[in-house]
């Protein structure tokens, strides 16, 4: 069974340029998220996709943006690119949810794009 | 105060030991919590998770939850080498009526042979 796959895995961009990350989740599964990965802040949450629908959202400023396609793959971009958005950019699929209640997705990550601006 | 909180560490350990690393959380609404290690230039891969107070085993690994001091632990026994890498603790917590997994920064954890 084929994993998450991210491309591009490396690119680099200049200030005030945009760039689009795609994600291709585990075959079955309908859940993707992004998260946003830097040495000082970790793993930030940016969003959720389920069914083409975007189901929660971080707090990152409205240049960060994504869709969920029909297949459930996913693209995330980011606009006016800043030096601030060089970061490891990883997607994540969930076709699981454990615990109690109405749960918490099992995420499986991709091996991510790393972003850096100059 | 952050929402997962982590010693950064590095943790040091020798090869054989156990190691314990921490977690605690914020939210006492979050039910279920979850152990991801990062090896270095790597993504993040599940180790496993747990939602009900005590302790799970899995292998070397035990997860331990008390949710009434909201404290989350990972224990790996026998520790080797190759356990050195970057241990990630997630919390799920529900937000405009979905949840989403919130990390800690991580703790570093170095096994010497």
């Amino acid at each position: 069974k084929a994993g998450v796959t991210q491309t591009p895995r490396y690119l680099i961009k200049t200030r005030g340029q945009q760039v689009t990350l795609s994600c291709s989740p585990i075959s079955g599964h309908r859940s993707v998220s992004w998260y946003q990965q830097t040495p000082g802040q970790g793993l930030q949450f940016l969003f959720e996709y389920f069914s083409e629908t975007q189901r929660n959202k971080g707090n990152f400023p409205g240049r960060f943006s994504g869709r969920q396609f029909s297949n459930s793959r996913s693209e995330m971009n980011v606009s006016t690119l800043e030096l601030g958005d060089s970061a490891l950019y990883l997607c994540a699929s969930s076709g699981l949810r454990v615990g109690v209640n109405s749960g918490a997705n099992v995420l499986t990550f991709g091996a991510g794009s790393r972003l850096t601006v100059l | 105060q952050k929402e997962v909180e982590q010693n950064s560490g590095p943790l040091s350990v020798p090869e054989g030991a156990i190691a314990s690393l921490n977690c605690t959380y914020s939210d006492r609404g979050s039910q279920s919590f979850f152990w991801y290690r990062q090896y270095s230039g790597k993504s993040p891969e599940l180790i496993m998770f747990i939602y009900s107070n005590g302790d799970k085993e899995d292998g070397r690994f035990t997860a331990q939850l008390n949710k009434a001091s909201q404290y989350v632990s990972l224990l790996i026994r026998d520790s080797q080498p190759s356990d050195s890498a970057t241990y990630l603790c997630a919390v799920n917590k529900f937000d405009t009526g979905f949840q989403k997994l919130v990390f800690g920064t991580g703790t570093r954890l170095l096994v010497s042979p």
